[in-house]
C-alpha cells in the first residue's frame, strides 16, 4: 500500500532551528510536497522536491532523497507564527496526492 | 500563485437540510478538482475527484448520493451534502489543478480556503 509516515508532533524554541522528517512509500513517484496548515485554514504550498538533493528558499528548506524514499523540511529562525501542522504529500505515479497526518510544531518562547 | 476560492466559508445547518458549497479557479482553468475533508487534528482524506465535464470519481466509503459534485465547467466545481446529519459536521477543502500556466510545478494543486460545515 501507499503511505507516508511523519512524526505526529514537535516542539522547538523560537529562534531555533527544527527539522520535520518524512518517510514515503508510493507506487510511483512524481514528486513530494510541504504544506503549511494553520488551526482551521486550509494548507498553503511550501515547496516542491522532484530531484534530489536541497532546495533553500528563505527560512525554509526542503531535501530529498529518492533512493530513500526521505524527506525533510527544515525551518530556520523559527517565529512564533511558525505553529502550525505542517504536512508531507507525495505524488504517485497517476499524480494523486498521498498525504501524511501531519506534524503539528509547537514553538515555545 | 493561482487562487481558488470557496463559498461559504462557515455554514451551520439544521439535521437533515442540504448545503452546496462552492470552488472556483479564480486566474486559471481548472480542468481536475479535487474535494477532501478534514476532521480535527486529522489529515486531509481525499473524498472525490472531479473532471470537467464528466462525473466524478469518489474514493473508496464515500457515498456519491449523499456527496453530490458537479464539474460544470473549467472555472467551477460543487459540492453538495444532501440530508446532512451531525456527523457530517467537519471541514471541506477543494482544490483545483492547473497546468503549466498556473505558475507551479506541473499539475499542482492549489486549494480553496475550506469550509467549515456543523450541522446541529
Amino acid at each position: 500500500g501507499q503511505n507516508i509516515d511523519q512524526p505526529t508532533e514537535m516542539t522547538a524554541t523560537e529562534g531555533a532551528i527544527v527539522q520535520i522528517n518524512c518517510t514515503y512509500q508510493t507506487s510511483g513517484f512524481n514528486g513530494l510536497f510541504w504544506y503549511q496548515q494553520h488551526a482551521g485554514e486550509a494548507p498553503t504550498f511550501l515547496s516542491y522536491n522532484v530531484l534530489d538533493g536541497l532546495e533553500e528558499k528563505g527560512r525554509f528548506s526542503s531535501f530529498l532523497s529518492r533512493s530513500k524514499g526521505y524527506s525533510y523540511l527544515l525551518l530556520k529562525e523559527l517565529q512564533m507564527k511558525d505553529s502550525a501542522s505542517y504536512l508531507c504529500a507525495a505524488w504517485d505515479s497517476n499524480y494523486q496526492l498521498i498525504w501524511g497526518a501531519g506534524t503539528k510544531l509547537i514553538i515555545k518562547p | 500563485g493561482a487562487v481558488v476560492s470557496q463559498h461559504p466559508s462557515r455554514v451551520i445547518c439544521k439535521s437533515g437540510t442540504s448545503v452546496k458549497i462552492e470552488c472556483r479557479s479564480l486566474d486559471f482553468q481548472a480542468t481536475t478538482m479535487f474535494w477532501y475533508r478534514q476532521f480535527p487534528k486529522q489529515s486531509l482524506m481525499l473524498m472525490a475527484t472531479s473532471n470537467e465535464g464528466s462525473k466524478a470519481t469518489y474514493e473508496q466509503g464515500v457515498e456519491k448520493d449523499k456527496f453530490l459534485i458537479n464539474h460544470a465547467s473549467l472555472t467551477l466545481s460543487t459540492l453538495t451534502v444532501t440530508s446532512a446529519h451531525p456527523e457530517d459536521s467537519s471541514f471541506y477543502i477543494c482544490s483545483a489543478r492547473g497546468g503549466l500556466e498556473a505558475g507551479g510545478p506541473r499539475d499542482e494543486q492549489f486549494f480553496g480556503p475550506g469550509t467549515r460545515l456543523t450541522v446541529l
